[in-house]
């Protein structure tokens, strides 16, 4: 069963900074494109970043660019957001998520519940 | 950036109704369209992929159509556990993107 695993939210204050984590199991991490999606309180969602399985591609939302940054580390099974400067409009629940790829497209398949960020002093 | 519309931002359905929701792309995304179901409170759930293949597990009661820019979610039969919030996204192009949500409100 593919179960993804996100911790590291909490209370941090504006200017402050957070790394946030993702344990993967059931499926070869190693193998999968990965990516970090947003979603402030009540609103909708909002694609933060991708990376690819060996991380020579990484690709960011042009507000988080600079600040947040995607790695990885296949031999953890695990995927990571380090978060820099932050505002408080980058308050919200962080969603990992599983990106299946096919030889024409990639899309979403399996997402984890959540962590909360929350920024304010 | 590719800006996606859905319509109509909420909607008031029984249970046993059949409801349509649309999603727009702001220019032609071919078929990488994908939609997902969020309950309060939860993480997305992925229904449906390239506009119209279902994720593995998910019921044949939704189903997905359109390219281009043009797309609609419609699911069949509607029970208790389907009331949700759905959201459409494009993976075509970076940055991707997602629909403002459509909200599922039992009537």
């Amino acid at each position: 069963e593919v179960q993804l695993v996100e911790s590291g939210g909490g209370l941090v204050q504006p200017g402050g900074s957070l790394r946030l984590s993702c344990a993967a199991s059931g499926f070869t991490f190693s193998s999968y494109w990965m990516s970090w999606v947003r979603q402030a309180p009540g609103k909708g969602l909002e694609w933060v970043a991708n990376i690819n399985q060996d991380e020579s591609g990484k690709y960011y939302m042009d507000s988080m660019k600079g600040r947040f940054t995607i790695s990885r580390d296949n031999a953890r099974n695990s995927l990571f957001l380090q978060m820099n400067s932050l505002r408080a409009e980058d308050t919200a629940v962080y969603y990992c998520a599983r990106i299946y790829c096919t030889r024409t497209s990639c899309y979403y398949d399996y997402w984890g519940q959540g962590t909360l960020v929350t920024v304010s002093s | 950036d590719i800006q996606m519309t859905q319509s109509p931002s909420s909607l008031s359905a029984s249970v046993g109704d059949r409801v349509t929701i649309t999603c727009r792309a702001s220019q032609g995304i071919g078929y990488h369209l994908a939609w997902f179901q969020q309950k309060p409170g939860k993480a997305p759930k992925s229904l449906i992929y390239d506009a119209s293949s279902l994720q593995s597990g998910v019921p044949s009661k939704f189903s997905g159509s359109g390219s281009g820019t043009d797309f609609t979610l419609t699911i069949t039969s509607l029970q208790p556990e389907d009331f949700a919030t759905y959201y459409c996204q494009q993976y075509t192009s970076y940055p991707y993107t997602f629909g403002q949500g459509t909200k599922l409100e039992i009537k």
